[in-house]
């Protein structure tokens, strides 16, 4: 497709659970992102990554989080042992360049994520 | 750090009403400034930008103006339509960073 996909779109679990989370950014662009838009909240910063850089992980929240990005394109979040408190919208974007000032990102419809 | 403060929604106006949602933001330097919007079942997507001070941003009759003396980006529209409900989020990019730091977002409800 023409736009960021992700997979799934919705995903229910269990307290404890590990989880993994897909994003499928646009052919050809280098800069990937993911942001957690929590209820009532903000996207709240995760993860960024661009090229062969290593990613920015300032903003994963905890080390039950981690991402991955294989050969520059599709990319993995992975949160272990989940808690009730990681039930959000996972959403994902992508830049064609570096992003940063003026760079538009173009997001994903997102991971409805819900810890049970 | 970087921050951005939206006004809380909902806000609902009739079609044809003239819009204003507040944003302001804490940052140093001099940040770029952005407005994105999230149409009902669909991702975020930009609406408009401003990089320096005094630059208005503007698209689908939306305008916003960066003022850093009140360090403000309103956004505002003429006349709305039904079809401009959504949720619209404010966001900057500080200098030397990448990562977008966004409001909380404020819901838009148009009603016929």
């Amino acid at each position: 497709g023409a736009g960021v996909s992700q997979s799934p779109s919705n995903k229910v679990t269990e307290k404890g659970k590990d989880v993994e989370l897909r994003c499928d950014p646009i052919s050809g662009h280098t800069a990937l992102y993911w942001y957690r838009q929590s209820l009532g909240q903000g996207l709240e910063f995760l993860i960024y990554f661009q090229g062969n850089s290593a990613p920015d992980k300032s903003g994963l929240p905890s080390d039950r989080f981690s991402a991955e990005r294989t050969g520059g394109s599709v990319s993995t979040l992975t949160i272990q042992r989940t808690q009730q408190e990681d039930s959000a919208v996972y959403l994902c974007a992508s830049s064609l360049t570096q992003g940063g000032r003026g760079e538009k990102l173009f997001f994903g419809s997102g991971t409805q994520l819900s810890v049970l | 750090g970087n921050s951005v403060t939206q006004m809380e929604g909902p806000v609902t106006l009739s079609e044809e009403a003239f819009l204003t949602i507040n944003c302001t933001y804490t940052a140093t330097g001099y940040p770029s400034l952005f407005w994105y919007v999230q149409y009902p079942g669909e991702g975020l997507q930009l609406l408009l930008k401003a990089t320096k001070a005094d630059d208005k941003g503007s698209n689908k009759g939306f305008e916003a103006t960066y003022r850093k003396e009140t360090t403000s980006f309103h956004l505002e529209k003429g006349s709305v339509q039904v079809s401009d409900s959504a949720v619209y989020f404010c966001a900057l990019v500080g200098t030397g960073r990448r990562a977008l730091t966004f409001g909380s977002g404020t819901r838009l409800q148009v009603q016929p």
